[in-house]
């Protein structure tokens, strides 16, 4: 099967402006997860999808990030206007609901904002 | 406030020696661990896991020990291969909630 997909892979941009990040799960998965990594550090939740419905948003920093995933599908993450301390690398994972927590990964969006 | 903690940046061994690589918590509702590898520019993969229920789970060369009085797992890697040489994150979940929360990781080097 197919993995899941995050594009583009790295994305540099100016403060102020916005930037998309899309992520395609891997098919069939209900769940679907945005984490991200910053500086290095450890990677933080973002929020969890069920189907299209938010089951959890409690790890999204402010308003500049809006989170969708229309008709249970794909996902986009959107983050306007973009502020330095956005820098990092977001990763989209999934699982089904049979899953044993292990959830599949993508391989990220290294978004860089100078 | 860092719920879980690799306290290791980075170990280093020898190949078909033991790595021993550690990892505490602190939210005593965490009942699901979780290892993951990290190659770079990839994202993380699933390795091994064990539920609070248990105290051990071995999965071929991967094993992970969870000492819940003590709020520590250990991921022990026997034999070691230069394959292994990955960043390794500890993460754990209370599984009401399905949301992982990661520790800083740990840089694996196997050398031959």
């Amino acid at each position: 099967e197919a993995g899941v997909t995050q594009f583009p892979s790295h994305s540099v941009i100016e403060k102020g402006q916005t930037v998309t990040l899309r992520c395609d799960p891997i098919s069939g998965h209900d769940n679907l997860y945005w984490y991200r990594r910053v500086m290095g550090k450890e990677i933080k939740f973002l929020l969890h999808f069920v189907k299209e419905s938010k089951q959890d948003e409690s790890g999204m920093p402010n308003n500049r990030f809006l989170a969708e995933r229309t008709g249970g599908t794909y996902s986009t993450l959107k983050v306007q206007p973009a502020e330095l301390e956005d820098s990092g690398v977001y990763f989209c994972a999934s699982s089904s609901r049979r899953s044993n927590y292990g959830y599949t990964f993508g391989s990220g969006t290294r978004l860089t904002v100078v | 406030d860092q719920q879980v903690k690799q306290n290791s940046p980075s170990l280093s061994v020898q190949e078909g020696r033991i790595s021993i690589l550690n990892c505490d918590y602190t939210n005593s509702m965490f009942d699901y661990f979780l290892w993951y590898k990290k190659y770079p520019a990839e994202g993380p993969t699933f390795l091994i896991s064990i539920s609070s229920i248990k105290d051990k789970n071995e999965d071929g060369r991967f094993t992970v020990f969870l000492n819940k009085s003590a709020k520590h797992l250990s991921l022990h890697i026997v034999p070691s291969q230069p394959g292994d040489s990955a960043v390794y994150f500890c993460a754990a979940m209370n599984t009401g909630f399905q949301k992982l929360v990661f520790g800083t990781g740990t840089r694996l080097l196997v050398s031959p």
